[in-house]
């Protein structure tokens, strides 16, 4: 059973300051996607990644994959409010039908 | 345009009703899914239909029945549902049979009563 362990479960962090998110697996995803979720709404696609050591910038937000496909990192710069959300991790194994989410983590950037 | 639409929004229905959650995107993917999520939870997969086929039931009790009547529509129809499959059903869709780059519609809020 392929799991994605998403850390940290919850971060409050101020206006202005970075943080960084982390999913990571012991095994091995064709791809990686990123999802940011608001109460109520469905995910909305951020990124995806496919190849190893790939870095995807979104404005303010930078996403890698790991070397070895099995772990993935968001980093968000200079947080704003309007990042408050749910983030969530989805990796596809390979020849799945199906994506394994990582638990996800509940960001609240404070004014 | 990027664009997955669930109809409807909210429901509510009792143990007794029969309803269904529609979903449709106009982007020509040819895999579509079924998720639901409980508060505070990820989405857990229930179905998946690729070219128009049930590829995947995620042992889904048979009180949910999903059907694909064409490329761009997906259904699923409910039946005597109990009060803690209460949650939010979201449809998906990605291109191919693969589910990278999937995206997701904003999803049904249902209520069993």
């Amino acid at each position: 059973t392929q799991l994605l362990e998403q850390s940290p479960q919850f971060l409050s962090i101020q206006e202005g300051e970075n943080l960084t998110v982390y999913c990571n697996s012991s095994s091995v995803f064709s791809s990686l996607q990123w999802y940011r979720q608001e109460p109520g709404e469905g995910p909305v696609l951020l990124v995806t990644v496919v190849t190893g050591g790939e870095v995807k910038k979104l404005k303010r937000l930078t996403f890698q994959f790991g070397d070895a496909r099995k772990d993935s990192s968001l980093h968000i710069t200079a947080a704003q409010p309007g990042d408050t959300g749910l983030y969530l991790c989805a990796g596809e194994g390979w020849g799945a039908q199906k994506l394994v989410f990582g638990q996800g983590t509940r960001l609240t950037i404070n004014p | 345009d990027t664009e997955v639409t669930q109809t409807p929004k909210h429901l509510v229905m009792g143990m007794t009703n029969k309803k269904s959650l529609k979903c449709e995107q106009h982007m020509g993917h040819r895999a579509m899914y079924w998720y639901k999520q409980k508060a505070k939870k990820p989405p857990e997969l229930m179905f998946v239909y690729s070219y128009e086929k049930l590829s995947i039931n995620e042992s889904v009790p048979s009180r949910f029945s999903p059907e694909c009547p064409n490329s761009s529509l997906l259904n699923l129809h409910l039946h005597a549902l109990q009060p803690e499959d209460s949650a939010l059903y979201l449809c998906a869709s990605s291109q191919d049979q693969g589910p990278s780059w999937a995206f997701f519609g904003q999803g049904t809020r249902l209520t069993v009563v």
